[in-house]
């Protein structure tokens, strides 16, 4: 019930494509859900996050769209560019400050 | 966004020695702290929570005499891994949130490798 599915493993895009990577949930309490990007040797870097009271949520070219009754959430990069190559992964946490619950995470290529 | 910063970045030790890596945030007070270990092409795997002033809380699975965890002021945890194998060759990473919010940032990470 503490898991976080996330799909897909690898995704290749074209430069100027949208990249969409899905996540799924279990456990209801969570409350709050952050997209990480990670780049080769390097620690994840908080992209974009948000809570569950919210359907959407858009920063620049990337979107989270949050659906509470399928417990799904998803990450759109629109315009997809070379230097969004990078794994993605999702997670999810109950309280503030308290540990998160990590996807699988999802590798990214952007071919140009 | 909050900074969390690691040192060293990398490290290569001995198989039998015991080697320590630090995490430090640097603009916001963190009574709590996160250790991760991160394997090529897998998600973060989270060996222990750091506790200011307490014990730390391991995760299942996660030896506690081998990884010892010490968070003695609120910007500093450390974590030391003690008697390294090869096994242990790894990506360490920490991470903070800044008190009263969900945002985690992370540390850039600490490549450990055993030899």
């Amino acid at each position: 019930q503490q898991q976080v599915k996330q799909s897909p493993q690898s995704l290749i895009v074209q430069k100027g494509g949208i990249s969409i990577i899905n996540c799924a949930y279990e456990n209801t309490a969570f409350d709050y859900f952050p997209w990480y990007q990670q780049f080769p040797g390097k620690g994840p870097a908080l992209l974009i996050a948000i809570r569950p009271d919210v359907s959407e949520k858009k920063e620049g070219r990337f979107t989270i769209s949050f659906n509470k009754s399928a417990k799904q959430f998803s990450l759109h990069i629109m315009d997809s560019q070379p230097g969004d190559s990078a794994t993605y992964f999702c997670a999810a946490t109950v309280n503030q400050g308290g540990k998160l619950i990590f996807g699988q995470g999802t590798e990214l290529s952007v071919k140009p | 966004g909050a900074v969390v910063s690691q040192h060293p970045s990398r490290v290569i030790c001995k198989s039998g020695t015991s080697v320590k890596i630090e995490c430090r945030s640097l603009d916001f007070q963190a009574t709590t702290m996160f250790w991760y270990r991160q394997f090529p092409k897998k998600s973060l795997m989270l060996m222990a929570t750091s506790n200011e002033g307490s014990k730390a809380t391991y995760e299942q699975g996660v030896e506690k005499d081998k990884f010892l965890i010490n968070h003695a002021s609120l910007t500093l945890s450390t974590l030391t891994v003690t008697s390294a194998h090869p096994e242990d060759s790894s990506f360490y990473i920490c991470s903070a949130n800044p008190p009263g919010t969900h945002e985690q940032y992370f540390g850039p990470g600490t490549r450990l490798t055993v030899t």
